[in-house]
């Protein structure tokens, strides 16, 4: 079974604090993802990582960055966050970019107060 | 521009009923689909696909149905039971080339005893 873990299930962090969100996959994925998903919007992807080192901005990259140094690890990073980032954070990985079913992490709920 | 749009955002059915979900899709280059299931505070669990050169795919309980003409899928569930009561959202991707899953907004299926 693939496994998807994620470093925290609920963080709560201040206006302007830099967050570092863990995802690590136990499958030899080639393909990891970052989601949030907010009521109403379905889960919406803000980066996706196809190898190490390599990364593409999903359709709301605004405010966040990642880093992909290691096949099984991808790090969501906010440099500054802000309180529109309170969210429920995903990660997910595949074998293949599109076409084939993407397994997920449990979520990280981030409030930023 | 929602490309993957669930216009209901909640259903409320009987136990042992039939469920079904609509998913419509405006982009003709999708030709791969998924349902996934969340639960609260957990991650998606993929459910089901179907790709476009079927109309119906069934697993046990689940049958998706594709109407490409329409641009349109259903998830039907029989009988629904307890367990079923979750967040349910479709996803689309075109099977070839780097591209990635857009999802639904979600509707809240619960069953009712």
């Amino acid at each position: 079974d693939v496994k998807v873990t994620q470093s925290s299930r609920y963080l709560v962090k201040r206006t302007g604090e830099k967050v570092f969100l863990e995802c690590v996959q136990d499958m030899d994925h080639e393909n990891m993802f970052w989601y949030r998903q907010d009521p109403g919007l379905g889960l919406r992807l803000i980066y996706f990582s196809y190898d190490v080192k390599m990364k593409e901005k999903g359709d709301i990259p605004e405010g966040y960055s990642v880093s992909r140094e290691k096949k099984e690890r991808f790090s969501l990073i906010l440099e500054s966050a802000s309180t529109n980032q309170t969210s429920m954070y995903l990660c997910a990985s595949s074998l293949v970019l599109g076409g084939y079913e993407q397994y997920f992490g449990p979520g990280t709920r981030l409030t930023v107060t | 521009d929602q490309q993957v749009k669930q216009n209901s955002p909640s259903l409320s059915v009987q136990e042992g009923r039939i469920s079904i979900l609509n998913c419509d899709y405006t982009n003709s280059m999708f030709d791969y689909f998924l349902w996934y299931k969340k639960y609260p505070a957990e991650g998606p669990t993929f459910l089901i696909s179907i790709s476009s050169i079927k109309d119906k795919n069934e697993d046990g309980r689940f049958t998706v149905f594709l109407n490409k003409s329409a641009k349109h899928l259903s998830l039907h569930i029989v009988p629904s039971q307890p367990g079923d009561s979750a967040v349910y959202f479709c996803a689309a991707s075109p099977l070839q080339g780097a591209q990635k899953l857009v999802f639904g907004q979600g509707t809240r299926l619960t069953i009712n005893p």
